[in-house]
């Protein structure tokens, strides 16, 4: 099986923009989370969805959005990017909202 | 979320086990001990994990203290693949979100 998938791989914005990213899940898994990882410092939890539904927040401001589709696949929304938005934006998903989740190649955001 | 504590760093010599140590002394009874490592600028790679019971899988083995305040992560035969950041994590039932850490530079040497 293919394993999660993440697009782009790389994007460089600007201040101001919005940004789009993309993530494919496991077949079979319907659980998605995003991560940011900035450099040096671990994964910091974004959203999780499962099964369409927003299921759990954290602590990012509300530039930050997401949805997940019928087929499981979701998105990550950034409006009017800051440059600390810079960063790794990690995907990971699982069979549940509950099991271990695996973690995509990610989307590495430079924002100038 | 109960907190771990991991040194920084360690070095490991090519061929020899490499037991990397966590603190989890605020454990809940219903947080999970799980471990992932993330290779330089790849996405975090699932390794192991548990509750109570010693667990073993073909990359490698958690030993969990009978008071589940500590655990050890032991990489059987270290090779120079398994130069990475390791992250202990504590994960609450019933709750999807991983609280990651600074994790543990482990540089494998030759």
């Amino acid at each position: 099986d293919a394993g999660v998938t993440q697009s782009p791989t790389h994007l460089i914005k600007t201040r101001g923009q919005h940004v789009t990213l993309r993530c494919s899940p496991i077949s079979g898994h319907k659980s998605v989370s995003w991560y940011q990882q900035v450099l040096g410092q671990g994964p910091q939890f974004i959203f999780q969805y499962y099964e369409k539904e927003e299921r759990g927040r954290g602590n990012f401001p509300d530039r930050f959005s997401a949805r997940q589709f019928p087929n499981y696949s979701s998105e990550l929304n950034v409006n009017a990017l800051l440059l600390g938005d810079s960063a790794l934006y990690l995907c990971a998903t699982s069979r549940q909202g509950e099991e271990t989740q695996y973690f995509g190649p990610g989307t590495r955001l430079l924002v100038l | 979320d109960a907190k771990t504590t991991q040194p920084p760093s360690m070095d490991c010599a090519e061929g020899r086990a490499a037991n990397l140590p966590c603190n989890h002394s605020t454990i809940s009874g219903n947080e999970y001990v799980y471990w992932y490592r993330q290779i330089h600028s790849q996405g975090p790679q699932y390794i192991i994990h548990g509750l109570k019971n010693n667990e073993t899988n073909e990359m490698a083995s958690l030993i969990i203290t009978e008071d589940r305040k500590s655990s050890t992560l032991i990489l059987p035969h270290a090779t120079l693949r398994d130069t990475a950041v390791y992250y202990c994590i504590v994960r609450v039932d019933g709750n999807n979100r991983l609280a990651f850490g600074k994790g543990n530079q482990v540089v494998v040497i030759p």
